[in-house]
């Protein structure tokens, strides 16, 4: 009964390689959330979807595509990768997408670039 | 642009001792506040949060912050602590679009 999955919880990978990351929300929410968390533990948004379209975009790398093929998953692929994109990425998702809601978070997947 | 400050890095306070964490935000508009927590191994969970009205909101496992707009500020507050506690502590907020802009986060460390 998770509301809001992520797999892998830790992937590691070698430099250049490519590499997605899945979530899937079971709240019947409209917009979906990816954060990246550093190794000091800040948090910044990636992207946003409502409804599988592009909301939010923050100035990520074209190396990161974010695809949602229904408006229950957003997945996460890196192409590329590099040392700098060591991070845990947490996926998030909220009713409809507006600034008051509470945003649910998954558990993170946690990505070792060697 | 929104941002926020936390100024308590890592805090360690013994059980039933009181907590207040504090939390500044910058930005031109009408601000939503937030505060998540992350216990050890798990996934951010909302404590509370303000948008609108009594600016004192109260929270799970009595956590309460109070939105003082003069200060700019959202501190947290929580009368006595207890071990299970211990967790990072982050407080974000939203303008007018709904991405979080979060602060760096506060470790809490609750001593038997």
């Amino acid at each position: 009964d998770t509301a809001v999955s992520q797999t892998p919880k830790y992937l590691v990978t070698q430099m250049g390689n490519d590499k997605s990351i899945k979530c899937e929300q079971n709240l019947g929410h409209d917009t979906m959330y990816w954060y990246k968390q550093d190794s000091k533990k800040f948090l910044k948004i990636m992207f946003s979807y409502n409804n599988k379209e592009l909301i939010i975009n923050e100035t990520v790398p074209n190396r990161f595509s974010p695809k949602s093929p229904d408006k229950a998953h957003l997945n996460l692929h890196i192409n590329s990768l590099e040392l700098g994109d060591s991070a845990v990425y947490f996926c998030a998702s909220s009713q409809e997408g507006t600034a008051q809601e509470t945003q649910y978070f998954g558990p993170g997947t946690r990505l070792l670039v060697l | 642009a929104q941002s926020v400050s936390q100024h308590n890095h890592h805090v360690i306070l013994s059980e039933a001792a009181s907590l207040e964490l504090g939390c500044n935000y910058s930005y031109g508009g009408t601000v939503n506040l937030f505060w998540y927590v992350q216990y050890p191994g798990q996934h951010l969970q909302l404590l509370l949060k303000y948008f609108s009205g009594d600016p004192l909101v109260k929270g799970i496992k009595g956590f309460e912050a109070e939105f003082i707009k003069s200060k700019f500020s959202f501190n947290l507050r929580k009368p006595s602590v207890q071990w299970s506690d211990t967790a990072e502590y982050f407080c974000a907020v939203t303008g007018t679009a709904s991405k979080l802009t979060f602060g760096t986060g506060t470790r809490l460390q609750v001593t038997l």
